[in-house]
């Protein structure tokens, strides 16, 4: 079945550092691919997508792109804050509506 | 506009008692998952609905675990009994079932602790 690796954690960086998270896939076909951001003591949230090959999602200076041929989402951002920090979680939608999830990389910002 | 409602937030009950955990999903969503969340195994799909009938239950750890989708606008997640080893934080998610890509959108979660 379909499956999501993402580099284990925790990340530790401080503000203004470059971040990256990666994370790969298996799965039949091209699924969608998502990363998903959890603060503390809340739900997930959307943080982006990307639905086919090359395509690049981004949000709040986040940015992730669909690397087919690696089968690679890896989630970059180029100055992180102290508010950047909480738990992303990459997923994948292959053809059917269930979202594969990694385990997590907790990251946190320090001052 | 309202997102994923769940309730209780936070839930702590004794070994063998019933518990039952409550999820309003976004109106118009005709998609509706359950998720558990433990430090060990990380996220886990229990079971997922659509259009109120049940598509998917194989994550549904054991026969103590039932879900229900009486209407579109309400599901219920019940243990009995409960067990020590179901603590952990339950969360409800739903989404727009249209063909293409379809965001999933979360509530808030239940924390649950048996003793």
């Amino acid at each position: 079945g379909d499956s999501v690796t993402q580099m284990e954690g925790p990340v530790t960086l401080s503000e203004e550092a470059f971040l990256t998270i990666n994370c790969t896939y298996t799965a039949t076909g091209y699924p969608s691919l998502f990363w998903y951001v959890q603060y503390p003591g809340e739900g997930l949230q959307l943080l982006l997508k990307a639905t086919k090959a090359d395509d690049k999602g981004s949000n709040k200076g986040f940015e992730a792109t669909y690397r087919k041929e690696t089968t690679s989402f890896h989630l970059e951002k180029g100055s992180v804050q102290v508010s950047d920090s909480a738990v992303y979680f990459c997923a994948a939608q292959g053809g059917s509506e269930k979202l594969v999830f990694g385990k997590g990389t907790k990251l946190t910002v320090n001052p | 506009d309202a997102g994923v409602i769940q309730s209780p937030r936070h839930e702590v009950t004794e070994m063998g008692q019933e518990v039952t955990l409550r999820c309003k999903p976004i109106s118009g969503h005709n998609s509706l998952f359950w998720y558990r969340q433990t430090m060990m195994r990380g996220l886990e799909l229990l079971i997922y609905f659509n259009n109120n009938v049940p598509i998917d239950d194989s994550g549904m750890p054991e026969d103590r675990f039932s879900a229900k989708m009486p209407n579109a606008s309400f599901s219920t997640l019940k243990i009995q009994p409960s067990e020590p080893r179901d603590s952990a934080v339950y969360f409800c998610a739903s989404s727009l079932r249209t063909g293409g890509v379809e965001t999933q959108y979360f509530g808030p979660g239940t924390r649950l602790l048996v003793l």
